[in-house]
């Protein structure tokens, strides 16, 4: 069966500092995949979705980056974060061609001080 | 821009009784929508998919409607229980992208 991990859980950084988190997927090839935030009181906000390695595609402009290494890996990355990029970020695959479910991993819980 | 609203924003039910979970979206052009369950500071649970095609999909004591026409669906829980208290978000699909409802936050009382 198919499984995706996310790390770490909780992240606690300065403002200005760099970041990377990191999502796997087990037991697929070729997904797409997706990261979204979820900030307080608001809804879940698709950031970058890929279909290929080094296929990234940005949905809001903004301070973070994406990157797809390899077949079942997608970082998320900021040279510099901001206190407006604290939230939940999530991470989420689905098969290729039209109209797959998407599953998601655990989150991230990211807060900047 | 496709916007997706979820009423009511929460309820409490005293367990055993059903619920009823609203949806509704502007842009009727959808691949699919999805209904997931979110736990306090978890990620999110996949709990039905829908095709535009499809009228309803049925899981256990969870039942989906879908009324692409009008932009609506419905999510039944029957005989509700304390376990099935959490956020239930619904998302609509054009293909790659989701877009989600704020979510309806249900407490079920033992």
């Amino acid at each position: 069966s198919q499984t995706i991990h996310q790390w770490p859980a909780t992240l606690v950084q300065p403002v200005g500092s760099p970041l990377s988190l990191e999502c796997t997927v087990e037991g697929t090839s070729n997904p797409n995949l997706y990261w979204y935030r979820q900030a307080a009181g608001r809804g879940l906000q698709l950031l970058f979705y890929s279909v290929g390695i080094g296929q990234i595609s940005s949905e809001v402009p903004q301070n973070l980056s994406a990157s797809r290494p390899q077949d079942r890996q997608f970082i998320l990355s900021s040279k510099k974060l901001l206190l407006s990029d604290s939230g939940f970020y999530l991470c989420a695959w689905s098969g290729t061609g039209g109209s797959q479910p998407q599953h998601f991993g655990d989150g991230t819980r990211l807060s900047i001080l | 821009k496709q916007e997706v609203t979820q009423i009511p924003a929460a309820l409490s039910v005293p367990e055993g009784e059903n619920l009823v979970l609203n949806c509704s979206f502007t842009d009727s052009a959808i691949y699919n929508l999805q209904w997931f369950r979110q736990d306090p500071g978890k990620g999110l649970t996949s709990l039905l998919l829908i095709q535009s095609s499809q009228r309803e999909q049925t899981s256990g004591r969870l039942n989906a409607s879908l009324d692409k026409s009008s932009g609506r669906s419905t999510l039944y829980i029957a005989a509700s229980q304390p376990g099935d208290s959490a956020t239930y978000l619904c998302a609509v699909s054009d293909d790659y992208k989701l877009s989600f409802g704020a979510g309806t936050t249900v407490t079920v009382r033992a």
